[in-house]
């Protein structure tokens, strides 16, 4: 079974930092770009990072950009969001995202459960 | 940055009725070389991540019902639930996934 996993989030206090992890499996993780999406309470979808199959190419939302950093390890299967300076903002739930197919430019097929990211003091 | 508007913003439709939403790109999401366009569809479910329902605006996901049903007009863009059932009862975002920074739109919530 396909399954993406999302662990690490928690209350933060504002500048703070927070690493996430999104472990999968059920798939060839490295054929498959990612992504990070978010949710804060009660509002819409944003994208948020983007990271290729080989983990060389990365792309992100102006909101997040310079503050938050994707990665992953293809041996491990998990992709990883860094995230520095945070801000009462960045307040979310933060889903990681399996692009469907291997280019990269896809829908998302696969979701994981989320993991809940509180910024305050 | 690509703009997806979504309307409504709420509808209730009766169980068994037809429920249609509408989505608009602020610009066209068609990728000339495979004709396709780069916009997907998701149900959203309370308490639950989103779920792919349609991609390349009209392709139904495995495992989605057919009462589900997706088209494209240049940038309008619309989601048709054909007979509503119970279960269907969810907030529905369109998505493109054409040029990055890939958005969503405000998001829809069917009701019964």
């Amino acid at each position: 079974e396909v399954q993406l996993l999302e662990s690490g989030g928690g209350l933060e206090q504002p500048g703070g930092s927070l690493r996430l992890s999104c472990a999968a499996s059920g798939f060839i993780f490295n054929n498959y770009a990612m992504s990070w999406v978010r949710q804060a309470p009660g509002q819409g979808l944003e994208w948020l990072s983007f990271i290729n199959g080989r983990g060389d190419r990365t792309q992100y939302a102006q909101s997040v950009e310079g503050r938050f950093t994707v990665s992953r390890d293809n041996r491990e299967s998990t992709m990883y969001l860094q995230m520095n300076s945070l801000r009462a903002g960045d307040t979310a739930t933060y889903y990681c995202a399996k692009s469907k197919y291997s280019s990269g430019n896809d829908a998302f097929d696969v979701w994981g459960q989320g993991t809940v990211v509180t910024v305050s003091s | 940055d690509i703009v997806m508007t979504q309307s409504p913003d709420s509808l209730a439709v009766s169980l068994g009725e037809r429920a249609t939403i509408n989505c608009k790109s602020s610009q066209s999401v068609l990728h000339s070389s495979s004709n396709n366009n780069y916009l997907a569809w998701y149900q959203q479910k309370p308490g639950q991540p989103p779920r792919l329902l349609i991609y390349w605006a009209s392709t139904r996901e495995s495992g989605v019902p057919d009462r589900f049903s997706g088209s494209a007009s240049g940038t309008d863009f619309t989601l048709t639930i054909s007979s509503l059932q119970a279960e269907d009862v969810a907030v529905y975002y369109c998505q493109q996934f054409y040029r990055i920074p890939w958005t969503f739109g405000q998001g829809t919530r069917v009701e019964i």
